[in-house]
């Protein structure tokens, strides 16, 4: 079955570093990807997707993920992290079938020192 | 404007009540989801549906029941035969193809006591 593993519950920076929150996915076959941002009491917003072509995506607020496929990853980074990026992230699956299911990590919370 | 709706935001029942929380997209997705958060556990899938009538259980459908009547809609009951409901519960829709975003509504906390 279909899974992600999201290391590190909670990963502490300060202000200006790089944020780095990594995602490896079980899968035989390379799923499609995504990263979903979360604040407080709300719904996830899309950061950026993987589907098909360049490894390396760009998402929104400066984030990107590279899907490498040898490691069956898709780490998200940010070359400086704002106060403003503090918030819960998820990596999260699809299969490339019709089975439309969506399956996502537990979750890492991005702690932002000033 | 196009979205999707949870409501209410707060629900407060009594134990052994059924509880019916609402969701509704007019986005004209065909999938839609049902997902169960909790502190450290990401999101959970209760329940998924790609198209009127028709719906698949998730990893934790133990206790929920769903409906997908209309396109638009998908009601998730929380039966007394759910052990631990109290959860923020979250509704989301898809477009038609797999590579697909969902979108997510806001979500509502369902408090048992």
């Amino acid at each position: 079955a279909q899974s992600v593993t999201q290391l590190g519950s909670h990963v502490s920076v300060s202000e200006g570093a790089l944020v780095l929150l990594r995602c490896n996915y079980s899968s035989s076959v390379p799923p499609y990807l995504f990263w979903y941002v979360q604040y407080p009491n709300q719904g996830l917003q899309l950061l950026l997707k993987y589907t098909t072509g360049a490894t390396l995506v760009k998402g929104i607020n400066g984030f990107e993920a590279e899907f490498k496929k040898s490691e069956t990853s898709f780490h998200l980074t940010k070359p400086s992290a704002h106060m403003s990026d503090a918030a819960e992230y998820f990596c999260a699956v699809s299969p490339m079938d019709s089975s439309y299911k969506l399956i996502f990590g537990s979750g890492t919370r991005l702690l932002v020192r000033p | 404007d196009g979205g999707i709706t949870q409501s209410p935001k707060y629900l407060f029942r009594k134990e052994g009540q059924n509880v019916t929380l609402s969701c509704e997209q007019n986005l004209n997705h065909d999938a839609m989801y049902w997902y169960r958060q909790d502190p450290g556990q990401g999101l959970r899938l209760i329940y998924y549906s790609q198209i009127v009538n028709d719906f698949q259980k998730g990893d934790i459908a133990e206790g929920y029941s769903v409906s997908r009547e209309k396109k638009e809609s998908f009601p998730l009951t929380v039966t007394s035969a759910q052990k631990n409901p109290t959860a923020f519960y979250l509704c989301a829709s898809r477009g038609q193809v797999t590579v697909a975003e969902a979108f997510f509504g806001q979500g509502t906390r369902l408090t048992v006591v």
